[in-house]
């Protein structure tokens, strides 16, 4: 099944102790990307990647890392989380967005709920 | 700046009524895309349509229908006949160039109630 998995789904943890949320697509999509979701704010955008070793900020980067070493998995890294990044984070992925053709619909992942205390 | 505006945050029907839901963008390129998406209560986001800038006509599918429209800079989704299993929030969101990032309303989030 054409999917993207994402862990943990759920995760309570403390201010500063770093955690990583695993992101892996398998339908070779070369797009990838972050998105967190804050009531009123809909979805914004933290981190994108066009492809492997290929990474950009998004909106609201700060806080955030990412790596992209290999097509599939595009791993969101909080080297210190603190309480305002409590939040409900997706990653998506979807074909290239070239300029031929154009946008892509995006596949989600199923979402982490992150609370930092 | 915000791109997408959907400025109802929450609507309430009676199921079998018909809704519509807002949306109004903001782009100066002649090139992009529009999107709906919608999150039932189980959390997940589910595509549902994809319309590209140079096609207006409007879309139908089943119970749904979408309505673009370039001159308000609005793409409108109706549920018609409402369910309780359309409950959910909808989110509406633009793509655009050089980056083709997708660019997301706050959602409106829409209660059926039996």
């Amino acid at each position: 099944e054409a999917q993207v998995t994402q862990n943990p789904r759920y995760l309570i943890t403390v201010t500063g102790k770093k955690l990583t949320v695993t992101c892996s697509q398998n339908m070779n999509h070369e797009y990838m990307s972050w998105y967190r979701q804050d009531p009123g704010l809909g979805l914004r955008q933290i981190y994108y990647s066009m492809n492997v070793e290929v990474t950009d900020k998004g909106d609201v980067p700060e806080g955030y890392k990412v790596s992209r070493k290999e097509k599939r998995n595009f791993p969101l890294i909080l080297e210190s989380p603190s309480p305002n990044q409590t939040s409900l984070y997706f990653c998506a992925s979807s074909l290239f967005p070239g300029a031929s053709s154009g946008a892509n619909v995006l596949t989600f992942g199923a979402g982490s709920r992150l609370t930092v205390l | 700046a915000q791109k997408v505006t959907q400025a109802q945050t929450e609507i309430s029907v009676v199921e079998k009524e018909d809704v519509t839901l807002d949306c109004v963008y903001e782009t100066r390129d002649t090139t992009y895309y529009l999107f709906w998406y919608k999150q039932p209560p189980s959390g997940e986001l589910v595509f549902l349509i994809r319309r590209n800038s140079f096609d207006e006509q409007n879309e139908i599918s089943g119970r749904y229908s979408w309505n673009f429209q370039k001159s308000t800079s609005s793409f409108n989704f109706t549920i018609t006949a409402s369910q309780v299993v359309d409950s959910a929030v909808y989110f509406c969101a633009l793509s655009e160039r050089p980056r083709w990032d997708m660019r997301f309303g706050a959602g409106t989030r829409l209660t059926v109630k039996p």
